[in-house]
């Protein structure tokens, strides 16, 4: 059964800081790897999406690295503005069954002091 | 383009009433699949749909059913509701069924079960 763990469960910093953020999976057969925003009481926006084939994708002041062998991504946002709070989850694609397509990790709160 | 619309947003029911969540995906998809977000479990899959037909469940009790219209439109419904399904229910819509495609998030349907 495949797990997903982000670490830390949440996160402070001062505005201007860059940052990383970590998932984790237990199983590396998977089809790709999603990374969303998702602000309070709001639905999920998708940010980035990593194919299993691919190791990095970058949007903006934000790029994702996935090592699949280690069953690992990061979220990588750089210069960050009070804006980027938000609660930030991973999910690995592509199992289906009685999991889903999606599996999600618990998230990553953060919250960018001005 | 328009995206991912659940109505009702807001929800309150009483325990043993029923209720039905609707989902309208973004024009063009085909795969629709709906989550169970609440604070101790974090984003639970519920089941996914693709054209009219539900090709995975997640593990939930049969009190938790949905369908979809021939028009890609799903609604999801719960019986004999219980305290515990006080949740923000999420669908998803995807151009491809099985994960493989990047998942585009509605805003959610907050239930409030009294």
């Amino acid at each position: 059964k495949q797990e997903v763990t982000q670490i830390p469960a949440a996160l402070s910093v001062p505005e201007g800081e860059n940052l990383v953020l970590n998932c984790s999976f237990t199983d590396s057969a998977i089809y790709n790897l999603q990374w969303f925003r998702q602000d309070p009481g709001k639905g999920l926006t998708s940010l980035l999406l990593i194919q299993s084939s691919q190791r990095e994708q970058t949007s903006g002041r934000l790029n994702a690295s996935l090592d699949k062998s280690s069953g690992r991504s990061t979220l990588y946002i750089a210069a960050s503005q009070p804006g980027d709070s938000a609660t930030y989850l991973c999910a690995v694609g592509g199992y289906g069954g009685s999991q889903g397509n999606l599996i999600f990790g618990k998230g990553t709160k953060l919250s960018v002091k001005p | 383009k328009a995206g991912v619309t659940q109505t009702p947003r807001y929800l309150i029911k009483t325990r043993g009433q029923q209720v039905t969540l609707s989902c309208s995906p973004i024009s063009g998809h085909r795969s629709v699949s709906w989550y169970q977000q609440t604070p101790g479990q974090g984003l639970q899959f519920l089941f996914e749909y693709f054209s009219e037909t539900q090709r995975n469940k997640g593990n939930f009790p049969g009190r938790f059913s949905g369908r979809q219209f021939s028009n890609s439109r799903s609604e999801m419904n719960v019986s004999t509701l219980e305290l515990g399904d006080s949740a923000l229910y999420l669908c998803a819509s995807s151009l491809a069924a099985g994960g493989e495609e990047t998942q585009y998030f509605g805003p959610g349907t907050r239930l409030l079960v009294l």
